[in-house]
């Protein structure tokens, strides 16, 4: 089975732009995740779609958003990036029974300039 | 509300030495736990896991784990360190009929083998 996705792999921004990360999820596997990991602040959850539905958000501003498509394919996208969103940006996917771990893509590694 | 803390930043281990990842969380009721292992620019990598029944969880890479309910504790063990081991571990929490996006992860302790 292919692993999750993520594309792009690396990205270079500059502030005031905006910038959308795509990631397929292993087949089967109709939970995605969103994480930003950064030095200082670790893993953060970002949100968690579900058939379509964003079904968790994490304590990010509106600037962040996401969907997931009907073959459980999801986008993130950021607006007016700021420095500060300089990250690698994790997807994960995950079969939708709370006893199952997750499976997360290489990561986009975003730089805002 | 769940938290996860992982007390060390980093471990130092020689190779062949066994090593431990300490993990201890906070969550009401019982816990599902996990371990991952992220290497150098690479996404995380399921470990192991703790659901139910025996305390001694075994996983990938000759890697294992102890529940200890009165301690709250999981540590990652492993008998016998590789220099291949040196990475980012993560610990995980997450509560029962909870879905994937209401786990906790911790902030991560980096292992470094020296040969």
């Amino acid at each position: 089975k292919a692993g999750v996705t993520q594309t792009p792999r690396y990205l270079i921004k500059t502030r005031g732009q905006q910038v959308t990360l795509s990631c397929s999820p292993i087949s089967g596997h109709r939970s995605v995740s969103w994480y930003q990991q950064t030095p200082g602040q670790g893993l953060q959850f970002l949100f968690e779609y579900f058939s379509e539905t964003q079904r968790n958000k994490g304590n990010f501003p509106g600037r962040f958003s996401g969907r997931q498509f009907s073959n459980s394919r999801s986008e993130m996208n950021v607006s007016t990036l700021e420095l500060g969103d300089s990250a690698l940006y994790l997807c994960a996917s995950s079969l939708d029974t709370d006893i199952y771990e997750q499976y997360f893509g290489p990561g986009t590694r975003l730089t805002v300039t | 509300a769940q938290s996860v803390a992982q007390p060390e930043d980093q471990v130092n281990v020689a190779e062949g030495n066994p090593l431990t990842v300490k993990c201890t969380y906070s969550v009401s009721g019982n816990p599902y736990l996990f371990w991952y292992v992220q290497y150098p620019n690479r996404g995380l990598q399921f470990l192991l896991k703790y659901i139910t029944g025996d305390n001694l969880v075994k996983g990938s890479y000759g890697f294992e784990a102890e529940f200890n309910k009165s301690q709250t504790s999981f540590h990652l063990k492993k008998p016998s360190a590789l220099v291949s081991d040196s990475a980012l571990y993560f610990c995980a929490v997450r509560r029962p009929n909870t879905n994937a996006g209401k786990s906790t992860f911790g902030d991560g302790t980096t292992l470094t083998v020296k040969p």
